[in-house]
C-alpha cells in the first residue's frame, strides 16, 4: 500500500536554529498538508498546499514557517528560527482528488527544541 | 469557535464486545466527518469517511453514524480484538476545494483479552 514517508523520524535542535522536515507524499496525490501535535494535545492544521502554492495557512504558520515542493516529489517544512514551543510531532499528509478519500499521513517527525 | 468533544474517559472493554465511541461538535457544519486510528508515536491512519447526507457507513467490523441535527457521530467496532487497542480520532472536514481537518482530542480504547 502506498505510504507517505517522513524524515527524519526524530530531530533535536537548539533554540534559534533552522530545521527542515522532509516528506515524500504519495505520487499521484495532489493535495499536501502539514499538521502538528504537541504531546497530549489535539492534532492542529498548519498549512495546505496545492498546485505549487499554499492554499491556506493557520495562525500557527507565521513568518518563521515555510513550505516547498522543490522537485515534484519532496514536500518540505522549514522552521527558520525554532522556539521551545515548536517542540511537537509534525505530520505530513496527502490526499487524492476524490472527495470520498481520507488523508494519508506519514509517521511523523518528532521535533525537540532545547 | 468550533468545538469537538470525544469521550473524555478512556474506554476499556472485553474482547468480543462492541466498542462505541462518541464525537460531538458545535459551531460547525462539516461536509464530511472522518475517523482515524492513532497508535503511540505514529501518525493518524484513515478508517472511514461519512458525508453530511449519509446516515451510516460500514467497513468490515467498523460502523459510523452521522447525525447532523444532533451534531454527533458514533463509531462502533464490533467483535473487538486486543489489536483494536489505540486512540481513535474524530475529524471534521469542511469539504470543497480547500479542505482541511479539525480534530478532536481522541478516545483511548483498550480491549482486554
Amino acid at each position: 500500500e502506498p505510504e507517505v514517508t517522513q524524515t527524519p523520524s526524530h530531530q533535536v535542535t537548539q533554540m534559534g536554529q533552522e530545521v527542515i522536515l522532509r516528506c515524500v507524499p504519495i505520487s499521484n496525490h495532489l493535495y499536501f498538508y502539514w499538521y502538528r501535535q504537541i504531546l497530549g494535545q489535539k492534532v492542529e492544521f498548519l498549512v495546505s498546499f496545492y498546485n505549487n502554492e499554499i492554499s491556506e495557512k493557520s495562525e500557527i504558520f507565521d513568518d518563521q514557517f515555510s513550505v516547498e515542493r522543490p522537485d515534484g516529489s519532496n514536500f518540505t517544512l522549514k522552521i527558520r528560527s525554532t522556539k521551545l514551543e515548536d517542540s511537537a510531532m509534525y505530520f505530513c499528509a496527502s490526499r487524492a482528488r476524490a472527495d470520498t478519500y481520507g488523508y494519508t499521513f506519514g509517521s511523523g517527525t518528532r521535533l525537540t527544541v532545547v | 469557535s468550533q468545538k469537538i468533544e470525544q469521550n473524555s474517559e478512556a474506554l476499556n472493554i472485553q474482547e468480543g464486545k462492541t466498542a462505541t465511541l462518541t464525537c460531538n461538535y458545535t459551531n460547525y457544519s462539516p461536509a464530511y466527518l472522518q475517523w482515524y486510528r492513532q497508535d503511540p508515536g505514529r501518525g493518524p491512519v484513515f478508517l472511514l469517511l461519512i458525508r453530511e447526507n449519509e446516515k451510516e457507513k460500514r467497513k468490515e467490523r467498523l460502523k459510523v453514524t452521522f447525525d447532523t441535527t444532533l451534531k454527533q457521530s458514533l463509531f462502533h467496532i464490533t467483535a473487538s480484538q486486543p489489536a483494536d487497542s489505540a486512540t481513535y480520532l474524530c475529524a471534521l472536514d469542511r469539504g470543497g476545494n480547500n479542505r482541511k481537518l479539525i480534530w478532536g482530542l481522541g478516545t483511548s480504547l483498550a480491549v482486554n483479552p
